[in-house]
């Protein structure tokens, strides 16, 4: 059984761009959620995606979306880049939902905003 | 808000002790409690859940305390090894009745030979 990928796994982008970080989940896992990690804030929850539909949703900017498609496929988009928006943001997929049963993380994107 | 809090300062300690590592929560007691391990560069990996009304809980050498009248749970590792060096993390919902996770910045352990 594959894992969960996320693509790209480096991405260096400049202040004001825009950048899509996709996410594909485990087969027949329907709960896709996307973190922020950073040395000082650790893990922050972004938002949550159940069958397309956002389910749950972090303290985070307009700038931060996503979306969720029928094969349970999610991206992350994030406008107007800023250098605090650099972090590794890590994708979890789970077959309830988030907190039921265990979440099986990717990789991570790492994104550098210069 | 509920707010977790795990020691930041690394643990270090010799092969084959048992460590122990420790997750805080400031509210509500939470329905369940989830302990991750996470290695440099890499994405958390799931390691135990335990729910409220479970005092305790072992996956081989590991074992899960949780202590809902000091609003606190264990985390062991027995028989440590090198290969156990990481960062572990443990994450509960956010409030009652959501499954908005919230994770604590995690403990790095260190195992020496």
């Amino acid at each position: 059984k594959a894992g969960v990928t996320q693509t790209p796994r480096y991405l260096i982008k400049t202040r004001g761009q825009q950048v899509t970080l996709s996410c594909s989940p485990i087969s027949g896992h329907r709960s896709v959620s996307w973190y922020q990690q950073t040395p000082g804030q650790g893990l922050q929850f972004l938002f949550e995606y159940f069958s397309e539909t956002q389910r749950n949703k972090g303290n985070f900017p307009g700038r931060f979306s996503g979306r969720q498609f029928s094969n349970s496929r999610s991206e992350m988009n994030v406008s107007t880049l800023e250098l605090g928006d650099s972090a590794l943001y890590l994708c979890a997929s789970s077959s309830e939902g988030q907190g039921h049963t265990e979440a099986f993380f990717g990789q991570g994107t790492r994104l550098t905003v210069v | 808000s509920q707010k977790i809090e795990q020691n930041s300062e690394a643990l270090n300690i010799q092969e084959g002790k048992t460590a122990t590592l420790t997750c805080n929560y400031t509210n509500y007691s939470p329905a369940y409690l989830q302990w991750y391990r996470q290695d440099p560069g890499r994405g958390p990996v799931f390691l135990l859940l335990i729910r409220e009304n479970e005092k305790e809980k072992r996956k081989e050498r590991l074992k899960v305390t949780f202590d809902t009248t000091l609003k606190q749970s264990l985390f062991h590792i027995t028989a440590s090894q090198p290969a156990d060096s990481a960062t572990y993390l443990c994450a509960l919902p956010q409030s009652y009745n959501t499954d908005k996770l919230i994770f604590g910045t995690g403990t790095r352990l260190q195992v020496f030979p």
